[in-house]
């Protein structure tokens, strides 16, 4: 079946370090690729998506690309701030079990603490 | 607009006895998933909406687990005679359509405690 690997943390860095969060994957389909982000206190949300091979989701400086010969979907950020302290989750959706149920299978989350 | 609720917010219950847990999706979402996280561990699928279509029930636990939805509208999701295992955070998401492709909208969430 479908699984996402990633990096456990927790990880610590100094404000303006450079971040990397590596992901991997394996899935019997073609899947959409995602990283959701929860702040402390606050509910899951999307951070970025790419949905087909070399793709790459952007946003709040975070970036991340899709690699199908690598099977892998790394989280970078060129200079990380306090308020990106959270836990980052890398996810993909593919076709489930039943008739296109498309759920997301998660990783188990890499908790990041940025210290000023 | 209004995002994806749910009650209650925490949910402290004894071994054995039933819970019901409620979602409200985005108006106009068809596909509505619920979620299981437990502690250090990360999200995993339960149960998934899709309109009037049958649901996808392949990530229930076990028969304990049951989960309705009328519609488009609220879900509900049932366990019967809990048990401590049972403890964990019980998240909803909705989404516009089905499609690999869709972003889901999460819901806070339903922390469940078994006692």
């Amino acid at each position: 079946g479908d699984s996402v690997t990633q990096m456990e943390g927790p990880v610590t860095l100094s404000e303006e370090a450079f971040l990397t969060i590596n992901c991997t994957y394996t899935a019997t389909g073609y899947p959409s690729l995602f990283w959701y982000v929860q702040y402390p206190g606050e509910g899951l949300q999307l951070l970025l998506k790419a949905t087909k091979a070399d793709d790459k989701g952007s946003n709040k400086g975070f970036e991340a690309t899709y690699r199908k010969e690598t099977t892998s979907f790394h989280l970078e950020k060129g200079s990380v701030q306090v308020s990106d302290s959270a836990v980052y989750f890398c996810a993909l959706s593919d076709r489930g079990s039943g008739a296109g149920s498309y759920q997301l299978t998660f990783g188990k989350g890499t908790k990041l603490s940025v210290i000023p | 607009g209004a995002g994806v609720s749910q009650s209650p917010s925490n949910k402290v219950t004894e071994k054995g006895k039933d819970v019901e847990l409620r979602c409200d999706p985005i108006s106009g979402h068809t596909a509505l998933y619920w979620y299981r996280q437990r502690l250090g561990q990360g999200l995993e699928f339960l149960i998934y909406f899709q309109g009037n279509s049958a649901p996808d029930k392949s990530g229930l636990p076990s028969d304990r687990f049951s989960a309705e939805r009328t519609g488009e509208s609220v879900s509900t999701l049932t366990i019967q005679r809990t048990q401590q295992e049972d403890s964990a955070v019980y998240l909803c998401a909705s989404s516009l359509a089905q499609g690999a492709h869709r972003e889901q909208f999460f819901g806070p969430g339903t922390r469940l405690t078994v006692l």
